[in-house]
């Protein structure tokens, strides 16, 4: 099955910095990549995705690169702001197309990210 | 108001109870998801539904049941063979063919 990992697994950067956050995953056959930022106490939210057919995503100040070759894949955050510090998640799948049901994610572990002041 | 929730928001049980978690989606999503998170680790899936009657096991559905009786409701029982229930439990949907999945507000259940 897939295997995600993420790092680092604590991340702290001055506001108005950017931070950055790796995954590589295991399954070649993983086409659909989302990112999760979960504040304390709640669920995750869907903040960017991307899949295999692109090499970038923006949206506002945040990125998402995708690197299929290595398997690897980030979330880039620009001038970033105390609001941003939660815990973010990376996630793979093969997607509903390739397997025809459900779309299994499998989540990396997580990155706590504070912005400092 | 569209959305996922779930009910209760902090659960407590003893140890050798069964105890059911709610979730109720009116996103008119078909499928839906229960995921398991404990602390320092990622989500893990639990069980999934595309359609009504119908639920896959994921990758840790030992010790946990599941029905699908209704497109919006999708609970989760927790059974007193689950041998580390305590943990933060998500509910999430997605529209048919879609692999976006969006979540609820979870539930935390502490087993006393």
């Amino acid at each position: 099955g897939e295997n995600v990992e993420q790092h680092p697994s604590t991340l702290s950067v001055q506001e108005g910095d950017s931070a950055v956050i790796k995954c590589t995953y295991s399954d070649s056959a993983s086409n659909y990549f989302p990112w999760y930022k979960q504040e304390l106490g709640k669920g995750p939210q869907l903040i960017i995705d991307i899949r295999s057919n692109v090499g970038e995503k923006k949206d506002q100040r945040i990125a998402v690169t995708l690197n299929k070759t290595a398997k690897h894949f980030s979330l880039h955050i620009t001038e970033t702001q105390p609001e941003d510090s939660a815990v973010y998640f990376c996630a793979a799948s093969r997607g509903v197309r390739l397997t025809g049901g459900g779309n299994k994610l499998t989540f990396g572990t997580g990155t706590q990210l504070k912005v400092e002041l | 108001d569209g959305g996922i929730t779930q009910s209760p928001k902090y659960l407590f049980r003893k140890e050798g109870q069964n105890v059911t978690l709610s979730c109720e989606q009116n996103l008119n999503h078909d499928a839906m998801y229960w995921y398991r998170q404990d602390p320092g680790q990622g989500l893990r899936l639990i069980y999934y539904s595309q359609i009504v009657n119908d639920f896959q096991k994921g990758d840790i559905a030992e010790g946990y049941s599941v029905s699908r009786e209704k497109k919006e409701s999708f609970p989760l029982t927790v059974t007193s063979a689950q041998k580390n229930p305590t943990a933060f439990y998500l509910c999430a949907s997605s529209m048919k063919g879609a692999d976006t999945q969006y979540f609820g507000p979870g539930t935390r259940l502490t087993v006393l």
